[in-house]
């Protein structure tokens, strides 16, 4: 069975600090999203990585993917409130299932 | 371009009931996944249809059934509903003519599902 682990669970932080999420998995993965859930909304679309050690950067969040492609980081820097929310992970194995992890919930307080 | 719409939005159902949710995707996608995402569990993968065909099923009981419209739309059906089916019903639609990866999967809101 396929399972992607995200870490912390839960983070409370102030404003302005840093912050990195983790995302590991025993399997392979052909890519790796990052999704971003708000309260009543479904995930939105991040960034997808695919290639082993590949970095993008999306303004203040940068994300890795691992030499390996078994794990992933989501690096935030200068937290603001409006990075409040669910971050979620998924691996797609390059068939037509895509896995996500449970969840990193942050919140970012003024 | 219009997003991905669910309804109805809420839902309260009892123990034993069916319900049946509804979503349509972006124009021009005709890939629809369904997910189910609960606190413990996450976003776990229900099914997957193209063309009016069921490409792909996660592991769930056949009380979760789904199908699809012609017109790319897309129902899913809980027959018999337990406590533990409350959750955050979740469906995404894609092109569907090329790999996950290849392509961005748009997520409805949702349809959240209480079962007393």
């Amino acid at each position: 069975t396929q399972l992607l682990e995200q870490s912390p669970q839960f983070l409370s932080i102030q404003e302005g600090e840093n912050l990195t999420v983790y995302c590991n998995s025993s399997s392979v993965f052909s890519s790796l999203q990052w999704y971003r859930q708000e309260p009543g909304e479904g995930p939105v679309l991040l960034v997808t990585v695919v290639t082993g050690g590949e970095v993008k950067k999306l303004k203040r969040l940068t994300f890795q993917f691992g030499d390996a492609r078994k794990d992933s980081s989501l690096h935030i820097t200068a937290a603001q409130p409006g990075d409040t929310g669910l971050y979620l992970c998924a691996g797609s194995t390059g068939g037509f299932k895509t896995i996500f992890g449970a969840g990193t919930r942050l919140f970012v307080k003024a | 371009k219009a997003g991905v719409t669910q309804t109805p939005r809420y839902l309260i159902k009892t123990r034993g009931q069916q319900v049946t949710l509804s979503c349509s995707p972006i124009s021009g996608h005709r890939s629809v996944s369904w997910y189910q995402q609960t606190p413990g569990q996450g976003l776990q993968f229900l099914f997957e249809y193209f063309s009016e065909t069921q490409r792909n099923k996660g592991n769930f009981p056949g009380r979760f059934s789904g199908r699809q419209f012609s017109n790319s739309r897309s129902e899913m059906n809980v027959s018999t509903l337990e406590l533990g089916d409350s959750a955050l019903y979740l469906c995404a639609s894609r092109a569907g003519t090329s790999s996950p990866y290849q392509e961005t999967q748009y997520f409805g809101p949702g349809t959240r599902l209480l079962v007393l």
